[in-house]
């Protein structure tokens, strides 16, 4: 049991460019969301899902796109990255609110 | 405008003694509380909670306070140690089901041996 893993753990973009931030959970959690980290702001929703075929703009979300086809996988798209998208990344899964498990964080630094 | 507001960035206590960490908020549609728990290179924990329903909720050596009319949440570590070094985040939820929590912008605790 593997909990929620986030790939990559850290990359580096050039503004413009467009990537893709993973994120798996095998607990068979219905509700997923992506959260942004900045210094001084705490974690800030971009995206939710409360399961396969349903997505959700949390606080957030311009600049984002996501999609669940499967209830295992929530990834993150970038469509063109820009250096205000610098942040650490972090990806939850929960039942309930005291179990909301959060992967190990995508730092991404965008020049 | 930050709903949630934790005006401590950094808070360094003694072991064995009280770490008081606090959490204010200004939306009263609030009534559910959470406060995570942050290491360095990891996601948050999940700590303790407390709906708005209660005034106090106790786990171990962790309570959080609620007091509604200040909209104002604390944390109270007793006693501290060591290992509690970590950046603590409190959220808020309108209900326990809601699917949008807002964060604070977190404390950094340093518990000095």
């Amino acid at each position: 049991n593997a909990g929620v893993t986030q790939t990559p753990k850290f990359q580096v973009l050039k503004t413009g460019q467009s990537m893709t931030l993973q994120c798996a959970q095998d607990m068979n959690h219905e509700y997923m969301s992506w959260y942004r980290q900045d210094p001084g702001m705490g974690l800030r929703l971009i995206h939710y899902s409360v399961g396969a075929g349903i997505t959700d703009q949390g606080e957030v979300p311009n600049g984002y796109n996501v999609s669940r086809s499967t209830t295992e996988d929530f990834p993150l798209r970038l469509l063109s990255a820009a250096p205000s998208q610098t942040s650490v990344y972090f990806c939850a899964s929960r039942t309930g609110m005291e179990t909301q498990y959060f992967g190990p964080g995508t730092r991404l630094l965008v020049l | 405008d930050q709903q949630v507001k934790q005006n401590s960035p950094s808070l360094s206590v003694q072991e064995g003694r009280i770490s008081i960490l606090n959490c204010d908020y200004t939306n009263s549609m609030f009534d559910y509380f959470l406060w995570y728990k942050k290491y360095p290179a990891e996601g948050p924990t999940f700590l303790i909670s407390i709906s708005s329903i209660k005034d106090k909720n106790e786990d171990g050596r962790f309570t959080v306070f609620l007091n509604k009319s200040a909209k104002h949440l604390s944390l109270h570590i007793v006693p501290s140690q060591p290992g509690d070094s970590a950046v603590y985040f409190c959220a808020a939820s309108r209900g326990d089901s809601s699917y949008k929590l807002i964060f604070g912008s977190g404390t950094r605790l340093l518990v000095r041996p």
